[in-house]
């Protein structure tokens, strides 16, 4: 069984400040861990994927994130918010490398204030 | 190619109507996945395809859900007998198969239902 849970439905930020968005995962097995960037009534965009080659991932628009395994952890963060950051974000988890496998949280919204 | 298209992005129908989705995936992309996302709630897996064998379907494709994707390009997610708790957004992604498991998988818009 697999799971994510990502702590706060909302977060707020102001605009240059350090975001932190929070994802603890639970797999029987090494798992792929996600990150999504949904706009609205928009898809879902990767922003980065953990697939064990590096504790540390870096993504598209200046994200990254760190697997701790120790705190089953895979926290999102950016150093400086912009306007243009305010999404849902969705922490995922993979047993396999295939996505009919993904585990999808439930999102966290950020709003980044001016 | 532009990308994941679904159609239609919205559809409003009434109550043990029945509605069809079309997605076109990235057209180098063997593999196809029809997700289900609900107001406050992350996307839920409902079923994919390699080419155009369905591999596997979720619990939650109860038996009023029909996908097909017959000559492994475009698929269709029909609805039938739509009742309430169906208003979602339905998603779809494609990836390319690579081994065991897939390069990324890129999503479309979505098919917003809402049945009334």
């Amino acid at each position: 069984a697999q799971s994510v849970t990502q702590l706060g439905s909302h977060v707020s930020v102001s605009e240059g400040a350090l975001v932190l968005l929070r994802c603890n995962y639970s797999s029987s097995v090494p798992p792929y861990l996600f990150w999504y960037v949904q706009y609205p009534n928009q898809g879902l965009q990767l922003l980065l994927k953990y697939t064990s080659a590096a504790t540390l991932v870096k993504g598209i628009n200046g994200f990254e994130a760190e697997f701790k395994k120790s705190e089953t952890s895979f926290h999102l963060t950016k150093p400086s918010a912009h306007m243009s950051d305010a999404a849902e974000y969705f922490c995922a988890v993979s047993s396999s490398g295939g996505y009919q496998k993904v585990t999808f949280g439930t999102g966290t919204k950020l709003q980044v204030i001016p | 190619d532009t990308g994941v298209s679904q159609d239609p992005r919205h559809k409003i129908t009434k109550r043990g109507q029945n509605v069809t989705f079309r997605c076109d995936p990235i057209s180098e992309h063997n593999r196809l996945y029809w997700y289900r996302q609900t107001l406050g709630q992350g996307p839920e897996f409902l079923t994919y395809f390699q080419n155009e064998a369905q591999l596997e379907k979720s619990r939650l494709l109860s038996d009023r859900f029909s996908a097909e994707r017959p000559k492994g390009s475009f698929s269709t997610l029909e609805i039938q007998r739509t009742e309430q708790g169906d208003s979602a957004m339905y998603l779809c992604a494609s990836s390319l198969a690579v081994g065991l498991g897939d390069t990324e998988a890129f999503f479309g818009q979505g098919t917003r239902l809402t049945v009334v």
